[in-house]
């Protein structure tokens, strides 16, 4: 069965630069969720989106934004990275927001 | 806003035994918690997740009890293996739309052979 994409699977950036992460829900689900998670830690809530309508918001630094597109697939722009950004960004969606929520891979960022 | 507790933060059992592990909540409006399985460099896994309108479920070797009153639910893990080793979380969220799930801090579970 088909799962969420996330792109790229790793990243390394430089403090001050940009980055931006993709992520493609499963096929008909258009209700899509970010999270952080840090070395050893619980992954935690930045943001969701419901028919490309932003639906729900977490601890996300200003600097950071996300969209969601027609195609239900989104993207998270970060900018003016920092040494603590450094963790893996989850995706995850489910159909509507009263049912399970299934994870991607994950992207792995590393600010140097 | 909910908060999440999860005890034991590590659990080693030898194969064969039972894992349990605990978590409470705190926002009483939260009614539904899933658990998820993530093991290294993965993504979380949804394994099992109960609504507030039941108070067990079962699937296979693994079963989650919800006990509402005192904000409790726990999982259950029977019969472990070797493959069952990974960090399980336990989430709630309110199941009224775009669910936001508030995590526990996780429990390394190893299990030996």
């Amino acid at each position: 069965a088909a799962g969420v994409i996330q792109s790229p699977r790793h990243l390394i950036k430089e403090k001050r630069e940009t980055a931006t992460l993709k992520c493609y829900p499963i096929p008909r689900h258009d209700t899509v969720y970010w999270y952080q998670q840090g070395p050893g830690q619980d992954p935690q809530f930045l943001i969701s989106f419901y028919e490309k309508m932003q639906s729900d918001k977490g601890s996300i630094p200003d600097r950071f934004s996300a969209q969601q597109f027609s195609d239900y697939h989104s993207e998270l722009n970060m900018s003016s990275l920092e040494l603590g950004d450094s963790a893996l960004y989850f995706c995850a969606s489910s159909f509507g927001g009263n049912t399970e929520a299934f994870f991607g891979q994950g992207t792995r960022l590393t600010v140097v | 806003g909910e908060n999440v507790e999860q005890h034991p933060s590590t659990l080693s059992v030898q194969e064969g035994d039972s894992a349990v592990i605990k978590c409470t909540y705190s926002d009483s409006a939260s009614n539904y918690f899933p658990w998820y399985k993530q093991e290294l460099g993965k993504g979380p896994q949804l394994i099992i997740d109960i609504r507030s309108n039941v108070g067990e479920k079962k699937d296979q070797r693994i079963a989650v009890t919800l006990n509402k009153t005192a904000k409790h639910f726990s999982l259950h893990i029977t019969e472990t293996q070797p493959e069952d080793s990974a960090v399980y979380f336990c989430a709630a969220s309110r199941d009224t739309g775009f669910q936001k799930l508030v995590f526990g801090t996780g429990t390394r579970l190893l299990v030996s052979p």
